[in-house]
This record gives structure tokens, sequence and C-alpha cells, in this order.
């Protein structure tokens, strides 16, 4: 069976401090791949998805950035923290659609909180 | 990929079913409706996805309207567990594409 996994579960960084939030899948190959920040009391945003190795779409412009070194796994980085890039982080992955709908499945989430 | 309108909040009594509603009046030919909850502070959980015939499964029930331009998500007995956002998407298939939520439905079940 298929499983996502997306780690630290928690993280207090300071401002100006560089990061790196990873997401691995498993069980599947060629997944699509995606990265979204809910603000406190937001909804969802969608901030990267993929459709292959090295094939990354932002949807938002911000300080972060993504990439997907390995078919199954999507780091999300930057440089220099904000304190506005706080939130939770959750990964995602889903397979093609082919003819029919597929649905997509959640990792756990990182709360991240910027100091 | 279409928007979708969903109330902001609802309320349910334990017990009874929660009907949830969604407009999507610009939902294309190829594009599935699905539905996901998310519970506070976990990853949004996948519940039930159609395209045109009304669905069914351990969860909830999925109808929706002839002409496709609104559906409903019953969850026919709902309890306590049941409190959480619900999210109405449609989504084209066949082709990778990026999956969008909106704000979504905060159903309070209360005892």
């Amino acid at each position: 069976s298929q499983t996502i996994h997306q780690w630290p579960a928690t993280l207090v960084q300071p401002v100006g401090s560089p990061l790196s939030l990873e997401c691995t899948v498993e069980g599947t190959s060629n997944p699509n791949l995606y990265w979204y920040r809910q603000a406190a009391g937001r909804g969802l945003q969608l901030l990267f998805y993929s459709v292959g190795i090295g094939q990354i779409s932002s949807e938002v412009p911000q300080n972060l950035s993504a990439s997907r070194p390995q078919d199954r796994q999507f780091i999300l980085s930057s440089k220099k923290l904000l304190l506005s890039d706080s939130g939770f982080y959750l990964c995602a992955w889903s397979s093609w659609g082919g003819r029919s709908g597929t649905e997509a499945f959640f990792g756990q989430g990182t709360r991240l909180t910027v100091v | 990929d279409a928007k979708t309108t969903q109330p902001t909040s609802m309320d349910c009594a334990e017990g009874r079913a929660a009907n949830l509603p969604c407009n999507h009046s610009t939902i294309s030919g190829n594009e599935y409706v699905y539905w996901y909850r998310q519970i506070h502070s976990q990853g949004p959980q996948y519940i039930i996805h159609g395209l045109k015939n009304n669905e069914t499964n351990e969860m909830a029930s999925l109808i929706i309207t002839e002409d496709r331009k609104s559906s409903t998500l019953i969850l026919p007995h709902a309890t306590l567990r049941d409190t959480a956002v619900y999210y109405c998407i449609v989504r084209p298939t066949g082709t990778a594409s990026k999956l969008t939520f909106g704000t979504g439905t905060r159903l309070q079940v209360t005892l």
C-alpha cells in the first residue's frame, strides 16, 4: 500500500534561518506531488506541484522553493525564513488520473513557527 | 479548474444526516467532483468523488445534479468525529493537474 511521510511534525525556526522540509512517498511510482500551506484559521494554499523529477510548478510568488531530486521525494526549502512563512505545511501525492478520477493523499503536516 | 462555492459553516445534530451543498456552475465535462475533509490540525482526508452518477461509499454519499452544476455530500448519521472542514473541489482527469482547495464548509456536529 502507498504511504506518505512528512517530517518534522513541528518546527520552530528563527527569522532569517534556512528551511528544509522533506516529503517521501512509498508504494507508488511517478506520483504527482504537492506542497500546501495553511495559515492559522485559513484555507489550504497550493504552493508547488510536480509531475516528475525536476519538474516544479510554482503557484504563488514567495520566499520558498521546491525541488524533486527523486521520483518519490519532494523538498520544500527557504534560504531565509520570514515571520510570514509560519503555518501548517502539507505534502500530498496523487497518481495520474487516467480515464477515472483519483484522489490525493496527504501527509500529517509540519507546523512551522518562525520566531 | 472550475470554481466551487460552499456555505461557510453548518451545524448538525449527532445521529442526523448532514447535507453539505456545493455549487460548481462552471464545471467542464471532464471535471470530477471531489470531497475532502480536514479535521483540526490534520491533513485533509479524501471522502468521495464522482463524475455524473451518484456515488456511495462507507463514509458518505455524493449526489450530483443532472446538469452537474451542483452537488451534495451526505453523511447519513453524523457523529461528533465528523466535525471538520469539508472541501468540495472540481478537478479534470486524464492529465496531471493541480488540486486547488477553496475555503470549505465548517461542519459542527453537536449533541
